[in-house]
């Protein structure tokens, strides 16, 4: 079956420390993955994108990611997060099968002060 | 424009109401989605339009209507939904549904109270 798992549903974390948000994908799906984040009361964000090519991926806020083929994970990480990274992220692949985007299950990350 | 509208924001409404959310995009996307989401959960599809036509309906129930007018406008249609369909909906676009892998382009959403 495709399927995007997130590994952790709350990250807790204080502010300015490092944090990876886990992700692992089937092989039945494409290889095109994506983190999308969603502040409060607002819709998904575009994070970054896996097409082809390098395996580490730079986004926005300063937000990295890195595609392991062997591994099947796709896991976001920032070296010093802020307050305002609070926020739900989304681990996600395109199926070329079905023509949809498939979601992980979310990972809440609280950044504490 | 590199955004996607959705109006209104917010919208209550009784189990008898009809009502419409609205969509609407300038960045010549071909392909627009319509997701369900529901607290601390992900996304779910609801139905998919590439180049104006139905493409995906997933088993939506028929109190939701769906109407693409224009290659930049979706609309919801809403007609005697039930408490359960409190949620939020959003919107989404993309260059080329059927073979797009760019990622789609998602509104800030329409918060959907059902009294």
């Amino acid at each position: 079956a495709q399927s995007v798992t997130q590994l952790d549903s709350q990250v807790p974390v204080f502010e300015e420390a490092p944090v990876e948000l886990r992700c692992n994908y089937s092989s039945s799906v494409s290889v095109y993955l994506f983190w999308y984040v969603q502040y409060p009361n607002q819709g998904l964000q575009l994070l970054l994108k896996y097409l082809s090519g390098s395996t580490l991926v730079k986004g926005i806020n300063g937000f990295e990611a890195e595609f392991n083929k062997s591994q099947t994970s796709f896991h976001l990480r920032k070296p010093s997060v802020h307050i305002s990274d609070t926020a739900e992220y989304f681990c996600a692949a395109f199926s070329g099968n079905t023509g949809k985007l498939i979601f992980g299950q979310g990972t809440t990350l609280q950044v504490k002060p | 424009d590199t955004e996607v509208t959705q109006t209104p924001k917010h919208l209550v409404m009784g189990m008898t109401n009809k009502k419409s959310l609205k969509c609407e995009q300038h960045m010549g996307h071909r392909a627009m989605y319509w997701y369900k989401q529901k607290a601390k959960k992900p996304p779910e599809l609801m139905f998919v339009y590439s180049y104006e036509k139905l493409s995906i309906n997933e088993s939506v129930p028929s109190r939701f209507s769906p109407e693409c007018p224009n290659s930049s406008l979706l609309n919801l249609h809403l007609h005697a939904l039930q408490p359960e369909d409190s949620a939020l909906y959003l919107c989404a676009s993309s260059q080329d549904g059927a073979v797009d892998h760019y990622g789609y382009t998602f509104g800030s959403g329409t918060r959907l109270t059902v009294v």
